[in-house]
């Protein structure tokens, strides 16, 4: 079975500043997607970014990017200018090829942005 | 325009009684879940349907049954009620049931049981 490990329950960034979100998985596959979603107060869960792990380039969305290492098992959120917008809690998710329509989802960052 | 919503966003009820949630997504979406976050925001997939067939359970008890009436609908029936199941309910659904697909969340259904 497939696990996603965040090793930050909490982080803090000062507006304007970078911060990056770890994320590891462990996983035999050799074909599956990783995602990172964000869970603002509001509640509402929303895609921040998708990476294919048979692509070697990381993926970015304006200012949000991943730093995928795949030997490492590893896909962490790097988030530039943070703005309080950003405040939230970050979710790493795993699905694989093979039983899609299952996502095994970390534990989750709490990230706060100080003005 | 809401794309995925839920109904009743709050829901009170005593130890033993039975209550369903109810979703809906208007996204012409192919397959759809429900998520249980508890109070420590771990986020853990229960179902997942596929033009109305169920392709995931996830070691959820029997009191729970996801129904899905047509493509656009699943709704979760919860009988007999316990504290456990105290937590909020997110309902998703994507394009289809490839791993590339993103998943689109309702805003949640906060469930107390006292």
């Amino acid at each position: 079975a497939q696990t996603v490990t965040q090793s930050q329950p909490e982080m803090s960034v000062q507006e304007a500043e970078t911060v990056t979100l770890s994320c590891t998985y462990d996983t035999s596959e050799s074909d599956y997607y990783l995602f990172w979603y964000k869970q603002p107060p509001s509640r509402q869960m929303i895609l921040v970014i998708r990476q294919e792990a048979y692509k070697q380039q990381n993926a970015t969305e304006n200012r949000f990017s991943v730093n995928f290492q795949k030997a490492a098992k590893s896909f962490s959120l790097k988030i530039s200018d943070s703005q309080l917008g950003d405040a939230a809690m970050y979710f790493c998710a795993y699905v694989s090829y093979t039983n899609a329509g299952k996502s095994t989802f970390g534990d989750g960052t709490t990230l706060t942005v100080k003005p | 325009d809401t794309a995925v919503s839920q109904t009743p966003k709050y829901l009170v009820t005593q130890m033993g009684n039975d209550k369903s949630i109810k979703c809906e997504q208007n996204l012409g979406h192919d397959t759809m879940y429900w998520y249980k976050q508890d109070s420590k925001k771990f986020l853990k997939i229960m179902f997942s349907y596929n033009n109305k067939e169920l392709i995931i359970n996830e070691t959820v008890p029997n009191r729970f049954s996801p129904k899905s009436p047509d493509k656009a609908h699943l709704n979760l029936h919860i009988n007999s009620l316990e504290l456990g199941d105290s937590a909020v309910y997110f309902c998703a659904s994507s394009q289809d049931r490839e791993a590339e697909e993103t998943q689109y969340f309702g805003p949640g259904t906060r469930l107390l049981v006292l």
